[in-house]
């Protein structure tokens, strides 16, 4: 079965300082997608970055990357220059290809990312 | 923005009293979701839907049942409410293949059953 682990409950970081949060997965179909999401404390859940298993570039969206090592089967979220805004929880999460009537989505237990001013 | 709306935000009810929560959307997209949030769970997802009328149970969906007459609406309902369904409830849309695009999420339902 697909699974998402998350091994960092709690990450802080000093402002302007590159950060990386971990994610590893498990699945045995080749096709599949990874994405990342951010819950600030408001609650809301924002969509960062995707990344397909048969992209051969790593994902970017302005300061977020997306550090994908297929064989070590890890996709770990990299945050450049962070700012104040960054802290929020953060959610690592794996489309699950199965082959039922619609994708669906599993999700790690998320990061908590705290941001020192 | 994803055109998504959840209402109510918020809910208290009492143990064994029905409750619904909708989901509204105005991106036209295919697919729709409900999760719960709980802490030290991250997200799971309740049921969805990949058309009108068109429903399935997800990985914690006993208890609930769903509901979708239009392409804009989907209802999730709690049949007779329960101590352990307090919890944020989000509703997601997608598209692409088989919905396998990036989710976007409403803003959410705190429910709180006493």
């Amino acid at each position: 079965a697909q699974k998402i682990t998350q091994t960092q409950p709690g990450m802080f970081v000093q402002e302007k300082e590159a950060v990386t949060l971990d994610c590893t997965y498990d699945t045995s179909d080749p096709s599949y997608g990874l994405f990342w999401y951010k819950q600030p404390s408001s609650g809301e859940m924002i969509f960062l970055i995707y990344q397909g298993s048969y992209d051969q570039q790593n994902a970017t969206e302005g300061r977020y990357s997306l550090n994908f090592q297929k064989a070590r089967k890890s996709a770990n979220l990299v945050i450049s220059a962070s700012q104040l805004g960054d802290s929020a929880m953060y959610f690592c999460a794996m489309r699950d290809p199965g082959y039922s009537s619609a994708s669906k989505i599993i999700f790690g237990s998320g990061t908590r990312l705290s941001i020192r001013p | 923005d994803a055109g998504i709306t959840q209402s109510p935000r918020h809910k208290v009810t009492e143990t064994g009293t029905p409750v619904t929560l909708r989901c509204h959307q105005t991106e036209n997209h295919r697919y729709m979701y409900w999760y719960r949030q709980d802490p030290g769970h991250g997200l799971r997802l309740i049921h969805y839907s990949y058309g009108v009328k068109d429903t399935d149970k997800g990985e914690v969906s006993d208890g609930y049942s769903v509901s979708r007459s239009k392409t804009e609406d989907f209802l999730l309902t709690l049949e007779s409410a329960t101590s352990s369904q307090t919890s944020v409830y989000f509703c997601a849309i997608s598209e692409g293949l088989a919905g396998a695009n990036e989710q976007y999420f409403g803003p959410g339902t705190r429910l709180t059953v006493t």
